[in-house]
């Protein structure tokens, strides 16, 4: 079955404090995995798309790298408003929609 | 650029009322719509999906339907609604060439009554 694991289901860290979020996914065939940020009371706004084992993408703080078994959110040096929960999600091979994972709430603290 | 708006942003409704949540899409065309549900603590639920005008795959039976009647525009609506429907509806968009990678809307927070 196709499905998606997201941890830790919450993270707290000071400002500054770097740490990982993970993502592990069981599909038949990868088609891509997708990282999403979402603040309280708003729809989930793109960051990444990975197609490959071993690519890796950057914005800001923000760095996603694809293993053929999981996904990580490296945040270095985070500052409060990188605060939100972070989804990731990816295409089923059977059904072909995208399955998401329940998030990581991260709260950042000055 | 692409926008896509939602309305209403939140809405409070009585069980057995009527419900209507639109979006439209802005900056491009024939795009792929989809609505989705997410429930506090739980992953997001696709509830329905659309290639083109009139077209509308449905994934989870329930109390809702939804209809395209324009290119750019999706509405979701029920003709009663249930305790059950409350959540967080968001409506997203992809390209044709790349339809996994989805983008979405501002939401409307929906609590029946």
């Amino acid at each position: 079955e196709d499905q998606v694991t997201q941890s830790p289901e919450a993270l707290r860290l000071q400002e500054g404090e770097s740490s990982s979020l993970n993502c592990s996914y069981t599909v038949s065939g990868l088609r891509g995995l997708f990282w999403y940020r979402q603040d309280p009371g708003k729809g989930p706004e793109f960051l990444f798309t990975l197609y490959s084992a071993g690519e890796e993408k950057e914005k800001e703080r923000l760095k996603a790298t694809l293993t053929k078994k999981e996904s990580f959110l490296h945040i270095t040096a985070p500052k409060p408003e990188d605060s939100a929960t972070y989804l990731c999600a990816v295409p089923s091979f059977v059904t072909d929609k995208l399955i998401f994972g329940t998030g990581t709430r991260l709260q950042v603290f000055p | 650029s692409q926008t896509i708006h939602q309305w209403p942003a939140t809405l409070v409704q009585p069980v057995g009322s009527p419900l209507s949540l639109e979006c439209t899409v802005e900056g491009t065309s024939n795009p792929n719509l989809y609505w989705y549900r997410q429930a506090a603590g739980r992953g997001l639920q696709l509830l329905f999906y659309s290639v083109g005008i009139g077209q509308i795959s449905s994934e989870v039976p329930q109390n809702l339907s939804a209809s395209r009647p324009q290119d750019r525009q999706f509405i979701l609506s029920s003709k009663k609604l249930l305790l059950s429907d409350s959540g967080f509806y968001l409506c997203a968009w992809s390209s044709t060439a790349i339809s996994y990678e989805q983008y979405f809307g501002p939401g409307t927070r929906l609590t029946v009554t």
